[in-house]
This record gives structure tokens, sequence and C-alpha cells, in this order.
């Protein structure tokens, strides 16, 4: 099947600093795609849904200026986390489809430990 | 209530036995997914079905659209098939909104 790779795999960072993690679909163009936060013991909420060449659209609560979605490629997509705090101490995982809009191929997740 | 109810939340078999997990909706649906999530995180798509069944290896996975339910079998179960189990459901816009998973241990 699909391939979706997210980097890093996982990351600690200080309280303030700025945090990009990446989102490639390694074997098709990915038209679409997802971010999610996973909370433990919790299911995926979706965070945002960014289109290739568009503005990402969030969903209510996730503050766009804080959470930053660049899909600049049909390969490629950003989620940068800005001036982390440990409340986005979390589990993000980005998945990617493609024309037309079917399965969704998920990536590995990124682990992020605000301290 | 959520949107989409899962049961059982946890399921704990032996190896060898047929396990069986549901899922329930409240919503208009295009389709379903099931998916796993190994302890890692990393997520696998299992299925995605619009109506009747699917199978793939020892995994069935079957829904009724008029009733808003599916269930996900599993046969001739394995200790590799340890895993949370989560269904999500994809409404018109491609929104996917998901269970709370279903945590399945299997023993030897």
């Amino acid at each position: 099947g699909a391939v979706v790779s997210q980097h890093p795999s996982w990351v600690i960072c200080k309280s303030g600093t700025s945090v990009k993690i990446e989102c490639r679909s390694l074997d098709f163009q990915a038209t679409t795609m997802f971010w999610y936060r996973q909370f433990p013991k919790q299911s995926l909420m979706l965070m945002a849904t960014s289109n290739e060449g568009s503005k990402a659209t969030y969903e209510q609560g996730v503050e766009k200026d804080k959470f930053l979605i660049n899909h600049a490629s049909l390969t490629l997509s950003t989620l940068t986390v800005t001036s982390a705090h440990p409340e986005d101490s979390s589990f993000y995982i980005c998945s990617a489809s493609g024309r037309p809009l079917e399965t969704q191929y998920f990536g590995p997740g990124t682990r992020l430990l605000v301290l | 209530k959520n949107e989409v109810e899962q049961s059982p939340q946890n399921l704990t078999a032996q190896e060898g036995e047929f396990i069986t997990i549901n899922c329930s909706y409240s919503v208009g649906i295009s389709a379903l997914h099931w998916l796993q999530q190994h302890p890692g995180g990393g997520i696998v798509s299992l299925f995605m079905l619009s109506s009747g069944k699917k199978k793939h290896g020892r995994l069935i996975a079957t829904i009724n659209i008029q009733e808003k339910h599916s269930s996900l079998h599993i046969t001739a179960s394995h200790p590799r098939d340890s895993a949370v189990y989560i269904c999500a459901v994809r409404d018109t816009a491609s929104k996917l909104t998901f269970g709370t998973g279903t945590r399945l241990q299997v023993t030897l």
C-alpha cells in the first residue's frame, strides 16, 4: 500500500521553542493531508485539513497561529508548533490521500514532549 | 453521546479465538474505516467500507448501512494481533470521526 512518512519520529524541546514536523507521501501524490493529535488513551482528533497550494482548514478550537500548516507540494506538508508549551505535548499524526479522495494513509506519528 | 461508539473497550482473548469488535455510529457517512494502532503509535488502515463485507487474510469487516453498524472479525487470533482497533466514519466532506478504540490483547 501507499507509504506516508513523518519526521522526526519524536522530539523533546524546551518550552517556548518552535517545532516543525514533516509529513511526506512517498509513492503517490497527496492532494489532501490531514493533521491529527492524540492524547494518551484518547481518540485521534482532527486538527486541520490541508489541500495542496491552498490554506489549511482548521477545526474548531485549534489555533491557526499556533499550529502553522504548509502544504506546498503534492508530497509534503509541514506542521509547525510555535512557542510550544507543555500542554502541547502529544502524539501528532498526519494522513494523506490522493485523487480521488478515498483511503487515507497514515504516517507513523511524531511524539512531542515539551519540557 | 459520541458519534462513533465501539464495543468492547477492552478485550482479552486466547490465541486461536474468534474475535468480534463492534462499531455503531449516529451520523450519515460516505464510508467507514477500520484502523489498527500498535503500541508504538503507528496506524495501519485495514479496511474502508461503504457496503457489504470485505475480507483480508484473517480479518473480515462488515457494514450494515441501514442499522449504522459495522463489525470487525479476527479469525484464529494470534498474539501479534494485539493492538488498538479503531473505527472511523467518513462524512460527505471526507472528514473522519474516530471511535475511542478497542484495546485487544491476545495471549498464548
